[in-house]
């Protein structure tokens, strides 16, 4: 069975700090890893993800994260917060497959203090 | 292009009253997936259809909720009757199946639905 674990439900970083939210998961299968963005009143959108090759997944609006089999984490960082990047953040996972469905964690909100 | 688009936005209903859901997935895309979200809760799988063949329900909570996507383009859902539990958001996905392993689900804005 697959599993995702979100560090922390609420986090607050001054604006132009470092962003980084927390992302373990579990999986008895090579998993493929997202990270999906929620902006207020909107769908959720696809930030990055990761299927093989290179561990660090770079993303849209300067996001990346770095698959780490070992410490089974797929963390997101963002070396600048903006006041846009105020958000819901999800990690997610799904199985080795064209298509399957994909596993959320619980989510992150994200708020950016001027 | 349009995106996944779902209707409607919002719905307001009474407990034991049917509720019925739409999803006009990506045009071309075969797999429609259904999600949702209890409040405060993570986003859980309902289903997943292939054209117009569901496959996998394993998410379907119980036998009030009946999925369908005639012809293989929209689909609906339908909740009959709703309960209080039933309240969340509803996601809609779809994905074209043939991008090969973790190709990526375009999701909707999502319904939000209140059971009172």
């Amino acid at each position: 069975a697959q599993s995702v674990t979100q560090l922390g439900s609420h986090v607050s970083v001054s604006e132009g700090a470092l962003v980084l939210l927390r992302c373990n998961y579990s999986s008895s299968v090579p998993p493929y890893l997202f990270w999906y963005v929620q902006y207020p009143n909107q769908g959720l959108q696809l930030l990055l993800k990761y299927t093989t090759g290179a561990t660090l997944v770079k993303g849209i609006n300067g996001f990346e994260a770095e698959f780490k089999k070992s410490e089974t984490s797929f963390h997101l960082t963002k070396p600048s917060a903006h006041m846009s990047d105020a958000a819901e953040y999800f990690c997610a996972v799904s199985r080795y497959s064209s298509a399957s469905k994909i596993i959320f964690g619980s989510g992150t909100r994200l708020s950016i203090r001027p | 292009e349009a995106g996944v688009t779902q209707f409607p936005s919002h719905s307001v209903i009474e407990k034991g009253q049917t509720v019925t859901l739409r999803c006009d997935p990506i045009s071309g895309h075969d797999n429609l997936y259904w999600y949702r979200r209890v409040m405060g809760k993570e986003i859980k799988f309902l289903l997943h259809f292939v054209k117009e063949s569901k496959q996998d329900e394993s998410g379907m909570p119980n036998n009030r909720f009946l999925a369908e996507r005639t012809g293989g383009t929209y689909s609906t859902l339908k909740v009959q009757p709703a309960e209080l539990e039933d309240s969340g958001v509803y996601f809609c996905a779809s994905s074209q199946n043939r991008q090969g392993p973790g190709e990526t689900q375009y999701f909707g804005p999502g319904t939000r639905l209140l059971v009172l």
